[in-house]
């Protein structure tokens, strides 16, 4: 079973600030991740997926993926009170390309709350 | 426009009494999910499918059942639901690798059960 660990927070942030929210886990084969945000209430939406070493950026958000430490992280650039929510980390369980991003295992989410 | 859809949205049953969750998705996708998300233990994959007539458990299969008859239909069944089964319920869609699609997994708005 594939571990994934995240601080649950809450993670408080002043508005335009950087939040950096990060991710561990167990498996070193793993090669691939999800970042999903959850507004309260609402359902999990995918905001980055990251396959190799190094980072990804995407506007605002960046993803950070360390396989020698075995962390992936999250940043969130110029932080706005529409970034608050739960992010969650997850891992697939088997391949990417033979469907890992339908079999997931999530971590149990961080609170973001960026604070005008 | 492109959604998964359950129903009902909510519901408060009492114990042993079958029930049924549907899900249905108008993206054409292979794959789907039902996920489960508990306070602590976050997401967690219940059954998932890969295509018509194909399904496999996922981590936490005890107490349910699901089939896939049709493509874009994936119910969850609780044929006798006890108190440890009240959470709320997701169920998600996605795209087979290689067919142009991203790995991302499409969330329905949720079931919020209660069980009494």
């Amino acid at each position: 079973q594939k571990e994934v660990e995240q601080n649950s927070g809450p993670l408080s942030v002043p508005e335009g600030a950087i939040a950096s929210l990060n991710c561990t886990y167990s498996d070193r084969g793993s090669q691939s991740f999800f970042w999903y945000r959850q507004y309260s209430g609402k359902s999990p939406e995918l905001i980055m997926f990251i396959y190799s070493n190094g980072d990804k950026e995407d506007g605002r958000f960046t993803a950070q993926l360390n396989k020698a430490s075995q962390y992936v992280s999250l940043l969130i650039r110029d932080s706005q009170p529409s970034d608050s929510a739960t992010y969650l980390c997850a891992v697939p369980r088997i391949p990417i390309l033979t469907g890992g991003g339908n079999k997931l295992t999530f971590g149990t989410g961080t609170q973001l709350k960026v604070e005008l | 426009e492109a959604q998964v859809t359950q129903n009902p949205r909510y519901l408060i049953t009492v114990t042993g009494k079958k029930l049924t969750v549907t899900c249905s998705q108008n993206m054409n996708h292979e794959y789907m999910s039902w996920y489960r998300q508990d306070p602590g233990l976050g997401l967690r994959q219940i059954y998932y499918s890969m295509n018509v007539e194909v399904t496999d458990k996922g981590d936490v299969p005890e107490g349910y059942k699901v089939s896939r008859k049709e493509k874009r239909n994936f119910p969850l069944i609780l044929e006798s639901p006890s108190p440890n089964q009240t959470s709320l319920y997701f169920c998600a869609s996605s795209s087979r690798p290689g067919q142009g699609g991203s790995y991302e997994q499409y969330f329905g708005p949720g079931t919020r059960l209660t069980v009494t």
